[in-house]
């Protein structure tokens, strides 16, 4: 079964662009997972979505959105880059329910590095 | 609130030893907790996983974890380190229940260091 995809694997972009970065879950996966993970902060839970809908969202400023497809694959954007926003960018799949209460397993992919310039 | 506190922020061993790599955590309701290891420039990959059926947990690559619930704890545990096993690891609390969401809380990490 093929592992979960990311594009692009490497992005530099300038500040006030915008990005967009994608993630294809494995398949049956309909629960996908953005983290943002950088040196200072270590890794933080961006956004959530199930079934197309967001199911929970991060401490993250509104320049950071997403959104899924019928297909569960996965797009984040943020707008109005920053400096600040330099990370490795890593997306999550998983089964979308949990099991008598517990968390199915979560499988990542290879992450997007975003440079901010 | 879920959290989750790894101990030690740097660990060095000697090829052939035991490792222990602390990890403490907090929980209102009882835990889904992970181990997941990262090498350099690489994603996470899944160690192992507690979720209520088992306390004595065996992962991947010769990793086990115990859950102590008495003492709030998850230390990840290998009898005899492999200069492979140098990466980064985390411990994860899940921070959904009942379905919710698969939000995961990750600590700090730990970064084990191999010796020859």
């Amino acid at each position: 079964k093929a592992g979960v995809t990311q594009t692009p694997r490497y992005l530099i972009k300038t500040r006030g662009q915008q990005v967009t970065l994608s993630c294809s879950p494995i398949s049956g996966h309909r629960s996908v997972s953005w983290y943002q993970q950088t040196p200072g902060q270590g890794l933080q839970f961006l956004f959530e979505y199930f079934s197309e809908t967001q199911r929970n969202k991060g401490n993250f400023p509104g320049r950071f959105s997403g959104r899924q497809f019928s297909n569960s694959r996965s797009e984040m954007n943020v707008s109005t880059l920053e400096l600040g926003d330099s990370a490795l960018y890593l997306c999550a799949s998983s089964l979308p329910h949990s099991l008598a209460g517990g968390l199915y397993e979560q499988y990542f992919g290879p992450g997007t590095r975003l440079t901010v310039t | 609130a879920q959290s989750v506190t790894q101990l030690d922020s740097h660990v060095s061993v000697s090829e052939g030893t035991p490792v222990l790599l602390r990890c403490n955590y907090s929980s209102s309701y009882s835990p889904s907790l992970f181990w997941y290891v990262q090498h350099p420039n690489k994603g996470l990959q899944l160690l192992l996983k507690y979720t209520s059926a088992a306390t004595l947990v065996k992962g991947i690559n010769g990793f086990e974890a115990e859950f102590k619930k008495s003492e709030t704890s998850f230390h990840l545990t290998k009898p005899s380190a492999h200069m492979s096993d140098a990466a980064e690891y985390f411990c994860v609390v899940g921070h959904g229940y009942g379905g919710a969401t698969n939000k995961l809380i990750f600590g700090t990490g730990t970064l084990l260091a191999v010796q020859p």
